[in-house]
């Protein structure tokens, strides 16, 4: 099992350019999140859904789009890039409810100039 | 509204020694989940340990350990005989939420002098 995947790995972006981050997981879990992390801080969730087809906001949701069309896969959507979007993007999944841990993929670390 | 406070940026200790992390949270909710992640260099977020606010017993995983005050909301991670591995940057986080939405603190790096 490959557990959860992303792609690019590392992506650099010009101001106003847009892009997909990929996420995709083989666990078969209906809870899936994006994350991002900027230096020095901790995680903030940006987008989040509780499965196929059902999405909502975290904390920080400006400048990014989701969608959630299968178990497997959710990817995030950057329109019109901007500096203050570089970061490091990390998404995860859980199994069930808040009692259960969150799997993490290894992160694309995304910058724009 | 959840918040996850570290305040220590960050510690340094001998290989073999203890350390203790330290972590507060502020949660309105009855019952909820407290977690350490783990970041290493390689970026990877890592589960060390989990904590039911329901269970009065503190977690343990091997070499750590947590010292849960639920009155105080304090959540410390101690780790025992620490090694080299050891040296990562480490996460509190609280989970209340009916969809599971982690609230992380800012982190704590943590250096393992050999």
């Amino acid at each position: 099992n490959a557990g959860v995947t992303q792609t690019p790995k590392f992506r650099i972006l010009k101001i106003g350019q847009s892009m997909t981050l990929q996420c995709a997981q083989d666990m078969n879990h209906n809870y899936m999140y994006w994350y991002r992390q900027d230096p020095g801080m901790g995680l903030k969730l940006i987008y989040y859904s509780v499965g196929a087809g059902i999405t909502d906001k975290g904390e920080v949701p400006n400048g990014y789009n989701v969608s959630r069309s299968t178990t497997e896969d959710f990817p995030l959507r950057l329109e019109l890039a901007a500096p203050s979007q570089t970061s490091v993007y990390f998404c995860a999944t859980s199994a069930r409810d808040y009692s259960y841990e969150q799997y993490f993929g290894p992160g694309t670390r995304l910058t724009v100039t | 509204a959840q918040t996850v406070t570290q305040s220590q940026p960050e510690m340094s200790v001998q290989e073999a020694e203890t350390v203790t992390l330290s972590c507060t949270y502020d949660t309105s909710e009855s019952n909820y989940y407290l977690f350490w992640y783990k970041q290493p260099p390689s970026r990877q977020m890592i589960l060390v340990i989990r904590q039911e606010a329901y269970k009065q017993q503190n977690a343990t995983e091997n070499r750590f350990s947590v010292n849960f005050q639920k009155a105080a909301k304090s959540f410390s991670l101690k780790i025992s005989d620490s090694q080299l591995g050891d040296t990562a940057m480490y996460f509190c986080a609280s989970n209340t939420g009916a969809n599971s939405k982690l609230t992380f603190g800012k982190g704590i790096t943590l250096s393992v002098r050999p």
